[in-house]
């Protein structure tokens, strides 16, 4: 059974790092892409990157890249999301999604970590 | 970017109700398109791929057409366990984008 298992919830303040994780299993975790997903407090779903674990291959949305490192460790098949100063507009949901096998829809999804920032 | 716009962005209705749910792209995106049901607290769950490729396991009364940059979810017959938001998700080119999103709730 593919799952995907994320990291717990954070409390963190501005301009603290902070790096969730997403574990894979019950698949080749090297040979499909991970994608990262925010949810914002009553807004809808923004795409923010997605890597190849087998060759760390990364792509990120515009609006997301300089802002967030997105990267992974097959020893542990593990995708990581990471920033280096936090804002309280990181404020949101994350989900990692395991992309389809030869295109850019998610089929499998994280339970979503919660991300507070706040002063 | 190519933006996605949902309509309604809520809808009540009752158990047994057809629903239409559409999704416009501000682009041609042929039908690379696919639909996720999200229910509060919970990851979304993939419906349809493809624009009307129902995942496996999804019942089939939901349904998926269109193509280009007009396209449609609906539901047959609408159930209890269907009361959640909707989005749409265009993947013919980067960044993906998703819809804002519908609200089935109950009417």
């Amino acid at each position: 059974e593919v799952q995907l298992v994320q990291s717990g919830a954070e409390v963190k303040e501005p301009g603290e790092s902070l790096k969730i994780s997403c574990e894979g299993s019950g698949y080749d975790f090297t040979s499909y892409w991970i994608g990262w997903v925010r949810h914002m407090p009553g807004k809808g779903l923004e795409w923010m990157g997605t890597i190849y674990p087998g060759d760390s291959d990364t792509r990120y949305s515009p609006s997301f890249e300089g802002q967030v490192i997105i990267s992974a460790d097959k020893s542990t098949n593990t995708a990581y999301l990471q920033w280096r100063s936090l804002k309280a507009s990181d404020t949101a949901l994350y989900y990692c999604a395991r992309r389809a096998d030869s295109f850019e829809f998610f089929h499998y999804w994280g339970q979503g970590t919660l991300v507070t920032v706040s002063s | 970017d190519i933006q996605m716009t949902q309509s309604p962005s809520t809808l009540s209705a009752s158990v047994g109700d057809r629903v239409t749910i559409t999704c416009r792209a501000s682009r041609y995106i042929s039908t690379w398109l696919a639909w996720y049901q999200q229910k509060p607290g919970k990851a979304p769950k993939l419906l349809i791929y493809k624009a009307s490729s129902l995942e496996t396991g999804v019942p089939s009364r939901f349904s998926g057409s269109g193509s280009g940059t007009e396209f449609t979810l609906i539901i047959s017959s609408l159930q209890p366990d269907d009361f959640a938001t909707y989005y749409c998700q265009q993947y013919n080119s980067n960044p993906l984008t998703f819809g804002g999103g519908t609200k089935v709730e109950i009417k």
